[in-house]
């Protein structure tokens, strides 16, 4: 069956660029998750949607960083000025329902900023 | 905000061994907690997952324990394998203004040796 997808698998971009990324949700799942995994770390949260709005967006480091979710499927976070600092992998993840539910995570974009 | 703890970063064992990897947590609201098996280069995958209402949950050779009061669970692999072998992660969550943000332990390396 068709799992979360993202694209795209790796973005590398030089330093005070714009990126997109792009993250496909499990159909029928409310709720999306996008996070970021530095090497040897967890995932960090960063922006919690459920439908079309984000429900969250705590975890967003600065306004350089933005996400949409605008027909409450596919999700692209923005990441505006890119910086060194921002080279991680991307995960993005879908669960059905409002809250405890199962996460199902994407591959990842991996992003390196030269 | 919830902080989780998680130990040991890296565990060796051999093949047919039993692994331990414990997690604390700070959260007296968290009631969801998932563990997630990270392969190299690969998404994350829930493994086994417990909710607070529960103090032990067993799958096959999985298990997971709670223990609330004290605010540590602890994920128990027996008979290891060296398939096994990836980077464990937990996490915990709960309802916080009606939104499931999980925050993630750093992950526990775990290589089981044939």
């Amino acid at each position: 069956g068709a799992g979360v997808s993202q694209t795209p698998s790796n973005k590398v971009t030089e330093k005070g660029k714009y990126v997109e990324l792009r993250c496909d949700p499990i159909s029928g799942h409310t709720a999306l998750y996008w996070y970021r995994q530095s090497l040897g770390q967890g995932p960090e949260f960063l922006i919690y949607f459920q439908g079309t709005g984000a429900a969250d967006d705590s975890g967003l480091p600065n306004d350089r960083f933005f996400a949409v979710r605008p027909e409450g499927s596919v999700s692209t976070l923005k990441i505006q000025r890119t910086e060194r600092g921002d080279s991680a992998v991307y995960l993005c993840a879908s669960s059905f329902g409002l809250a405890g539910g199962e996460q199902f995570f994407g591959p990842g974009t991996r992003l390196t900023v030269l | 905000g919830e902080n989780v703890e998680q130990h040991p970063s890296t565990l060796s064992v051999q093949e047919g061994d039993s692994a331990v990897i414990k997690c604390t947590y700070s959260d007296s609201a968290s009631n969801y907690f998932p563990w997630y098996k990270q392969e190299l280069g690969k998404r994350p995958q829930l493994i086994i997952d417990i909710r607070s209402n529960v103090g032990e949950k067993k799958d096959q050779r999985i298990a997971v324990t709670l223990n609330k009061t004290a605010k540590h669970f602890s994920l128990h692999i027996t008979e290891t394998q060296p398939e096994d072998s990836a980077v464990y992660f937990c996490a915990a969550s709960g309802a916080s203004g009606g939104s499931y943000i999980p925050t993630f332990g750093r992950g526990t390396s775990l290589i089981v040796h044939p």
